[in-house]
């Protein structure tokens, strides 16, 4: 029973390094999501993906890659990070793109010295 | 753009109480609202959803929402507050067309506090 699975659960890196996120989800779901938080500001979307080869988008791209291979996996990768990607990161995913809700992964901690 | 907003950084109300958490939205078309609870170092966990139908959606752990057209709000009750309902609550809509399909917008966050 393990639905979205977030590893590392905690990170830390100095500024420039590379690192990924991984993200895997055992329901089959076809939309899958990356969410940053940050304290007073809510969730902001980072990238997401509709099936296995296609991503796009969301409101807060820039410094973040992510790929689709697989329906399982989704991970997030930061190319060289910065003290402002310093945050707490939620994976997530749902059945339909529109009226399913998320399930969500229990976060991956992130501080960028 | 589709948004909410929650007007209220934090919500305290004694436990037995009835306690409300506010959402307003903003939306072009038919909403897709949900609710969401985090708690301490933990991920976000579904309560309840409003796609259509029923003004008045009920959820997990007690929690209900009423939809209202007129007044753009979703605002999360429950009847009787208990200490274990103390967490960040978060309101979100979907998008349901063009492009952005399927994204999710969240609000700031309520944290809700029940003191005993």
């Amino acid at each position: 029973n393990a639905g979205v699975t977030q590893t590392p659960k905690f990170q830390v890196l100095k500024t420039g390094q590379s690192m990924t996120l991984q993200c895997a989800q055992d329901m089959n779901h076809e939309y899958m999501s990356w969410y940053r938080q940050d304290p007073g500001m809510g969730l902001r979307l980072i990238h997401y993906s509709v099936g296995a080869g296609i991503t796009d988008q969301g409101e807060v791209p820039n410094g973040y890659n992510v790929s689709r291979s697989t329906t399982e996996d989704f991970p997030l990768r930061l190319l060289s990070a910065a003290p402002s990607q310093t945050s707490v990161y939620f994976c997530a995913s749902s059945r339909q793109r529109n009226t399913g809700e998320l399930f969500f992964g229990e976060g991956s901690r992130l501080t960028v010295l | 753009a589709q948004s909410v907003a929650q007007p209220e950084d934090q919500v305290n109300v004694a436990e037995g109480n009835p306690l409300t958490v506010k959402c307003t939205y903003s939306v072009s078309g038919n909403p897709y609202l949900f609710w969401y609870v985090q708690y301490p170092n933990r991920g976000l966990q579904f309560l309840l959803k409003y796609i259509t139908g029923d003004n008045l959606v009920k959820g997990s752990y007690g929690f209900e929402a009423e939809f209202n057209k007129s007044q753009t709000s979703f605002h999360l009750k429950k009847p009787s507050a208990l200490v274990s309902d103390s967490a960040l609550y978060f309101c979100a809509v979907r998008d349901i067309r063009g492009s952005t399909l399927g994204r999710l917008y969240f609000g700031r966050g309520t944290q809700l506090t029940v003191w005993p």
